[in-house]
């Protein structure tokens, strides 16, 4: 069973950093595409971006929104998906979800809450 | 960016009856592979996404037969044959062709 786990979301001040973790499990991990989606309070479901596979060419894509301020990296070897956020705004507070595939299979989210 | 536009916003449906959910695509899904990248997912209060409907019509993993997706182009339909409790929730489009990869804004499926 496919499992992807989100952790590192908190509360930071606007203009702080957060590092976001997913870690996976049964799945070939270094073949998959692997995405974070973001979900503000009460708002719909929104794209930041995706990495392909190390095979693939490990291209990753960003939202216009998160480009400059996000960045996406993957570690095949611990099977973990990053997403490393700066500059962060008081729009940027959301639950943050990683995805695997289309995405197909998601974790269960982790909050991050930028507030003074 | 593609916009994806879902209507209804909402909609109200008795245990039993038929439920459909349009999509349009401001560009055209179609790839040059010829597949079309349009997806579907089911967000139940408080939970993550779950993928239904890829590629258009093809239903995921576990996804009962009641959840079928049609469509071409720029339109598309997902249609509950059926609706059961279960099937609460807020339904989402997604285009998954060009980046950024966008959703539509979400129809709420209350019983």
């Amino acid at each position: 069973e496919v499992q992807l786990e989100e952790s590192g979301g908190g509360l930071v001040k606007p203009g702080g950093s957060l590092r976001l973790s997913c870690v996976g499990s049964g799945l070939i991990f270094k073949k998959a595409w692997l995405n974070w989606v973001r979900q503000a309070p009460g708002k719909g479901l929104e794209w930041i971006g995706r990495i392909k596979s190390s095979l693939d060419g490990g291209t990753v894509d960003y939202t216009a929104s998160v480009k400059g301020r996000f960045s996406i990296s993957r570690d095949d070897s611990r099977q973990t998906l990053y997403l490393e956020m700066n500059s962060l705004r008081v729009e940027d507070t959301a639950i943050y979800y990683c995805g695997s595939g289309y995405p197909d299979r998601w974790g269960q989210g982790t909050q991050v809450t930028v507030s003074t | 960016d593609v916009v994806m536009t879902q209507t209804p916003v909402s909609l109200s449906v008795t245990p039993g009856q038929a439920a459909s959910i349009s999509c349009k695509s401001s560009q055209s899904l179609l790839s040059r592979d010829g597949k079309t990248y349009l997806y579907w997912y089911l967000q139940k209060s408080g939970q993550s996404p779950q993928l239904l409907i890829y590629e258009v019509s093809s239903r995921f993993s576990g996804v009962p037969d009641r959840f079928s997706g049609s469509g071409s182009g720029t339109d598309f339909t997902l249609k509950i044959s059926r609706v059961e409790a279960e099937d609460v929730g807020v339904y989402y489009c997604m285009q998954g062709l060009f980046v950024p990869r966008t959703f539509g804004q979400g129809t709420k499926v209350e019983i």
